[in-house]
């Protein structure tokens, strides 16, 4: 079974751009979360998506957003780069949107704003 | 507070010797997941081990062992036999149950060097 697979794995923007990150699940797996990694805050959480529905959202700004699609294949979109966004964004699947289930990460973008 | 605190910023082991990660969680819901994750210098994050809040013992991966201790909150990871290929970072995370919202909280990390 194919992992979660994200793309592209490194991207270059300069700020005021906008970008978009794509996350393909593992095969069957119905929700979709988003992770921002920094040095400085560590993980945080962005927002997780269940059937096409967003469930929770993490304490970010608007530019932040995202989607699913109903194959379950997600994006994510951060318009107005800062440089601050610069950042390892991580997506994880699983199941369904539940305590017990796993979340498993796909390899990430690193994302780098000039 | 803090959902998931790990208090060890960096640890050091021999190799072949067991190690102990430690993780503290706070939460309100009595439905809730802990797990454990590693991250190599390379980014992914590795699923290790998962307990749950109503499991009655203690869950076990291989080398890897989780001494869940419900009430005092805390959810340790043990590695026995120590690798080289351990060395990484380990994250302690949580997930809450539908009463709050099925959030999932991560830690700061442990970062752990395996000496030869």
């Amino acid at each position: 079974k194919a992992g979660v697979t994200q793309t592209p794995r490194y991207l270059i923007k300069t700020r005021g751009q906008q970008v978009t990150l794509s996350c393909s699940p593992i095969s069957g797996h119905r929700s979709v979360s988003w992770y921002q990694q920094t040095p400085g805050q560590g993980l945080q959480f962005l927002f997780e998506y269940f059937s096409e529905t967003q469930r929770n959202k993490g304490n970010f700004p608007g530019r932040f957003s995202g989607r699913q699609f109903s194959n379950s294949r997600s994006e994510m979109n951060v318009s107005t780069l800062e440089l601050g966004d610069s950042a390892l964004y991580l997506c994880a699947s699983s199941p369904r949107s539940m305590a017990k289930n796993i979340q498993y990460f796909g390899a990430g973008t690193r994302l780098s704003v000039l | 507070a803090q959902k998931i605190t790990q208090t060890q910023p960096g640890m050091f082991v021999q190799e072949k010797e067991a190690v102990t990660l430690d993780c503290t969680y706070d939460t309100s819901d009595p439905s809730y997941g802990l797990f454990w994750y590693k991250q190599p210098s390379s980014g992914e994050m590795i699923f290790l081990i998962y307990q749950g809040s109503y499991d009655q013992q203690n869950a076990t991966e291989g080398r890897y062992s989780l001494n869940f201790q419900k009430a005092r909150k805390s959810a340790n990871l043990v590695i026995s036999a120590s690798q080289l290929g351990d060395s990484a970072m380990y994250f302690c995370a949580m997930r809450e149950g539908p009463n709050t919202g099925n959030q999932f909280y991560f830690g700061t990390g442990t970062s752990l060097t395996v000496i030869p």
